[in-house]
This record gives C-alpha cells, structure tokens and sequence, in this order.
C-alpha cells in the first residue's frame, strides 16, 4: 500500500514562527502537492513539485515556502506563522497523471 | 481554469438507500478522475480512479462513472449503510488536481 506520512497530526505555534510541515512518501513518485482545506473553501494548493529541487506555484503560495531535496519528503514552511494560517495542511503523491495519495493532514493552529 | 461543482453540497438518507452523487468540470480535457472520502478532521483516501481511457470503475458497492463530453461524473453508492457517512469528493487531473468541494453525506440508521 501507498503511504504518505505528515510528521504531525496536531501542531500548535505561536505567531512570528518558523514552522515545518514534513511529508515522507514511500512509493517513488514524482509528483507531490501541499494543499490547505478550510471550512466552506474546498482544498487549495499552495506548491506542488514534479521532481527533486523542482517547486511550481500553486493557487495560494504567499507566505509559503517548500523544499525537496529528495524524492520521497517534501517539506512545506511557513516563514513567519500567522493567525491566518490556521488550518488543515494536507500533503498528496502521485505518479504523472496518476492515482493521488493524501497524508493524514495536519491541523495547524497559530497563537 | 478548470472549476469543479459538487451536487448536492449535502445530502441526507435512510439506510439501505441507493443513492448518486454528481461531480461536473468546465474543462474536459482532464486526464483522469479521482473520488475521495474524507472523515471528519482526517485526511483523504481514494476511492476510485477512472483513468483516460476508462468511461467507469467499480469497487464494492461503489461505481464511479465519467462523460468526458459532457463534463460529468458521477459515484453511485448502493445499499448505503451508516458508515458510508463521510463527505465525498471529486477531483480531476490535468497538470495538477483540481477539486470539487464535495457532498457531505449522512446515512441515518
């Protein structure tokens, strides 16, 4: 089975912070995605990556920065966390055009 | 941009009901279509996927359709049961995932 693992299903920050959403794919894929979802506005996608060292603008990605310096983890951060940067965080995987495979999500709550 | 609608936003039904769930996309040309379930504070697990050259997939008491020329999708569960409560959504793959903004479905013993 695909496993996608955000290291976090509960994390609460202060405001000002450097925070770090880690995500681990086992399945060698060369996509993967970091989205939020928020009441009543669906899932948004703030990066997405096709490869190692590769990042494309998603439809949100202010105040947002990613990583991926190798293929299986793909690291969202958020450079000076804020009130409104609460949310869900949910990282996704998938082969080109193929089959999408979600974390657990992350519930992010700043202070 | 590719806009994904899900129809009903929610849907409320007694148990054994079958019942449809209808996702529609501005632009056909999507590459694959993916229904997800999500639960309450938790994350996405795929259903099913109909890919390209597919027009439908089954699994269980699932079957999934897509009318690529008609913009539409549809998730037809039958015999619904209690556990089937959960919000359901469709997304469609181009060059990234384009979401609907789901059904939120209650199955009401």
């Amino acid at each position: 089975d695909v496993k996608v693992t955000q290291s976090s299903r509960y994390l609460v920050k202060r405001t000002g912070e450097k925070v770090f959403l880690e995500c681990v794919q086992d399945m060698d894929h060369e996509n993967m995605f970091w989205y939020r979802q928020d009441p009543g506005l669906g899932l948004r996608l703030i990066y997405f990556s096709y490869d190692v060292k590769m990042k494309e603008k998603g439809d949100i990605p202010e105040g947002y920065s990613v990583s991926r310096e190798k293929k299986e983890r793909f690291s969202l951060i958020l450079e000076s966390a804020s009130t409104n940067q609460t949310s869900m965080y949910l990282c996704a995987s998938s082969l080109l055009t193929g089959e999408a495979f979600f974390g657990q999500g992350t519930r992010l709550t700043v202070v | 941009k590719q806009e994904v609608t899900q129809i009903p936003a929610a849907l409320s039904v007694p148990e054994g009901e079958n019942l449809v769930l209808n996702c529609s996309f501005t632009d056909s040309a999507i590459y694959n279509l993916q229904w997800f379930r999500q639960d309450p504070g938790k994350g996405l697990t795929s259903l099913l996927l109909i890919q390209s050259s597919q027009r439908e997939q089954t699994s269980g008491r699932l079957n999934a359709s897509l009318d690529k020329s008609s913009g539409r999708s549809t998730l037809y569960i039958a015999a619904s049961q209690p556990g089937d409560s959960a919000t359901y959504l469709c997304a469609g793959t181009g060059n990234q995932f384009y979401f609907g903004t789901g059904t939120s479905l209650t199955v009401i013993p």
